[in-house]
């Protein structure tokens, strides 16, 4: 049983193209996070939702935008994809907000050419 | 503001044992993390220490916490090949329950 599943795991696309990666858990757990991994493997947090709220938004480009439908998806959309946006992508859930007990998808990779 | 700091590179033989070291700078964290990447994968949590600990076991795994100097360190005992990966330090921002993270120490296995 995949406990947080995202789609796709490869994204290779053109510079300007708008894309979609879907984010799955289920664990049951009521926060989401959105995370940017760059070449240097680098972690930075990009956006949390706790029961389908927003409520960490880093700086981001607002070509980046999170939906979340209901409190077992988060998606995340990408308009006018940039060079600079290739990376890999991890979404992540935690049980509650205060838990810092962090379960990790497999990541997306995106690459823009 | 808060910061977690860790050397890019860890080379042991195989059946040594591995010291990854990391520092912080967040004083008041609860927690602090070790988080452990493989290839091509997700991180998963490997272990965490109370931060009122100074020391924790488990298995092949023995984190130690020294609060005064900010100094965090992972040591992992009879290192095998399969521990090769990439070990993330994180620690908790109480103010807002955010993981900073540090910028992962990458373990190489010489045979």
């Amino acid at each position: 049983d995949t406990a947080v599943s995202q789609t796709p795991k490869y994204l290779v696309t053109q510079m300007g193209n708008d894309k979609s990666i879907k984010c799955e858990q289920n664990l049951g757990h009521d926060t989401m996070y959105w995370y940017k991994q760059d070449s240097k493997k680098f972690l930075k947090i990009m956006f949390s939702y706790n029961n389908k709220e927003l409520i960490i938004n880093e700086t981001v480009p607002n070509r980046f935008s999170p939906k979340s439908p209901d409190k077992a998806h988060l998606n995340l959309h990408i308009n006018s994809l940039e060079l600079g946006d290739s990376a890999v992508y991890f979404c992540a859930s935690s049980q509650r907000w205060e838990y810092n007990e962090q379960f990790f998808g497999p990541g997306t990779r995106l690459t823009v050419l | 503001g808060e910061d977690v700091e860790q050397s890019l590179f860890l080379s042991v033989r195989e059946g040594d044992s591995s010291v990854i070291n990391c520092t912080y700078t967040d004083s008041s964290s609860t927690y602090l993390y070790w988080y452990k990447q493989e290839p091509g994968a997700g991180l998963q949590l490997l272990t965490y220490i109370f931060s009122n600990m100074d020391m924790k076991q488990d298995q092949r795994l023995t984190v130690l916490l020294n609060k005064k100097d900010k100094h965090l360190s992972l040591r992992i005992a009879d290192t095998q090949t399969g521990d090769s990966a990439i070990y993330f330090c994180a620690e908790s921002d109480d103010s807002n329950y955010q993981l900073i993270w540090g910028a992962g120490t990458k373990l190489i296995i010489k045979p």
